[in-house]
């Protein structure tokens, strides 16, 4: 069964450093989202990008925060600073058309020291 | 308005009882309602969705009804097994922006052999 992968599992990072978040959606889909969810809270949209841009993005997603396809399989959250408060999960999704279902991944989780 | 509102926070059912989880949201623009199960240190997985344009949607053990009047939509688990025991979340999302997913505030739900 397709599924989306990301890797890795787990990063530690120290504070201020760049991290860069990496997914492989499923084959077909076009559509492709990154969400964060902070230890035992809900989860948070953070972007959808289609056709090679960012079609929506929330305020969560800031200068500090990009995201790149930049071949055809690949799909890639980047934080250029981190901070303390950007310690989460963070999941990416895609899904084949738009306002269909989307499917997840099984998440990085991110630590910053 | 974009919010979308989950109950209960917790909810301890026997196995083999009905689990009902409730969520309202208030942008009559949301068109795409999925259900969300999440096991700890997993991504969410799809477990159902339904549109405006029902009134309930039955896969399984589990059934969606919706009430659009009410701005108002439940998950019904029925014959609930430990199995079942996770994290669900309602979400909701419109075509009009990028099927970003609004997510409830999810209920963690323990079903007692």
């Amino acid at each position: 069964e397709p599924e989306v992968t990301q890797t890795p599992s787990h990063q530690v990072t120290q504070m201020g450093q760049e991290v860069i978040l990496r997914c492989v959606p499923i084959s077909n889909h076009l559509y492709f989202y990154w969400y964060r969810q902070i230890l035992g809270q809900k989860v948070e949209f953070l972007v959808s990008f289609y056709n090679n841009e960012i079609s929506e993005k929330s305020e969560i997603f800031d200068d500090q925060f990009s995201v790149e396809r930049p071949d055809g399989s690949n799909f890639t959250l980047k934080i250029r600073s981190t901070k303390l408060e950007d310690s989460a999960m963070y999941f990416c999704a895609s899904s084949v058309v738009i306002n269909t279902e989307a499917f997840f991944g099984q998440g990085t989780r991110l630590t910053v020291v | 308005q974009q919010q979308v509102k989950q109950s209960p926070q917790s909810l301890i059912v026997q196995k083999g009882g009905i689990s009902i989880i409730n969520c309202a949201y208030e942008n009559t623009a949301f068109d795409y309602f999925p259900w969300y199960q999440q096991f700890p240190g997993k991504g969410p997985a799809l477990l159902i969705a339904i549109r405006p344009d029902v009134s309930e949607k039955k896969e399984g053990r589990f059934t969606i009804s919706f009430n659009k009047s009410a701005k108002q939509f439940s998950l019904h688990i029925m014959d609930s097994q430990p199995g079942d025991s996770a994290t669900y979340f309602c979400a909701a999302s419109m075509r009009a922006s990028g099927s970003r997913l609004t997510f409830g505030e999810g209920t963690q739900l323990t079903v007692n052999p």
